[in-house]
């Protein structure tokens, strides 16, 4: 079955950095685009970045554009997301996600992020 | 960026009742719009995408309706179980993907 494992959350600084990672399992990794969304906490879902299955093409929010890269490694089936510059506003429990052309078909448990100012 | 208004906020229904949850789109999204069921402590699952089209292994009670710049998630004959954040999600116009804010079901 489809699993998906985050990890690299933690509290950090305003201004630090932090790398999530997400290990994948039970689905063949290479070929699909994988998401990070992202909820505050008690509030919605915010939509953050997607990565095509090759790597070829990022996509940001406006918000992360230049301070979060998202990339992956096809060979040890896992994705990642570095954060850097982290602000207030940044602190929320981060998700990935496997596309399915748009819609999000599974999603792991979230890791959170907590930015102190 | 495409705005997704979801209606109501809160809906107080009791099991056994039907409910009908809406998302307004700012512009017109064709069908591609999903909707995800959210439990507290848990990730979101995904229900309906494309409006209409019911994930395998959700139950027949969820139906999702609409196109354009309205839709509709409907829950015939609540269980207990359904009670819960909905949220609604377009892929049409991206990026960004957008959500609506959520409709919160919760037991009368």
């Amino acid at each position: 079955q489809v699993q998906l494992v985050e990890s690299g959350g933690g509290v950090v600084q305003f201004g630090g950095s932090l790398r999530l990672s997400c290990e994948a399992s039970g689905f063949a990794f290479s070929d699909y685009g994988m998401h990070w969304v992202r909820q505050p906490p008690g509030k919605g879902l915010e939509w953050v970045s997607l990565i095509h299955s090759d790597s070829g093409n990022e996509y940001y929010r406006d918000s992360v554009e230049g301070r979060f890269t998202i990339s992956r490694d096809n060979a040890k089936n896992t994705l990642y997301l570095q954060m850097d510059s982290l602000r207030p506003e940044d602190t929320a429990i981060y998700y990935c996600g496997k596309d399915r052309g748009g819609p999000i078909d599974y999603w792991g448990q979230g890791t959170l992020v907590t930015v102190s100012s | 960026e495409i705005v997704l208004t979801q209606s109501p906020a809160t809906l107080s229904l009791s099991p056994g009742e039907t409910a009908t949850l809406s998302c307004r789109a700012s512009r017109s999204i064709s069908t591609w719009l999903a909707w995800y069921q959210q439990k507290p402590g848990q990730a979101p699952r995904l229900l309906i995408y494309d409006a209409s089209n019911t994930v395998t292994g959700i139950p027949p009670r969820f139906s999702g309706s609409g196109s354009g710049t309205d839709f509709t998630l409907t829950i015939s004959s609540l269980e207990p179980e359904d009670f819960a954040v909905y949220y609604c999600q377009q892929r049409f116009n991206w990026p960004p993907f957008t959500f609506g804010q959520g409709t919160k079901l919760e037991i009368k």
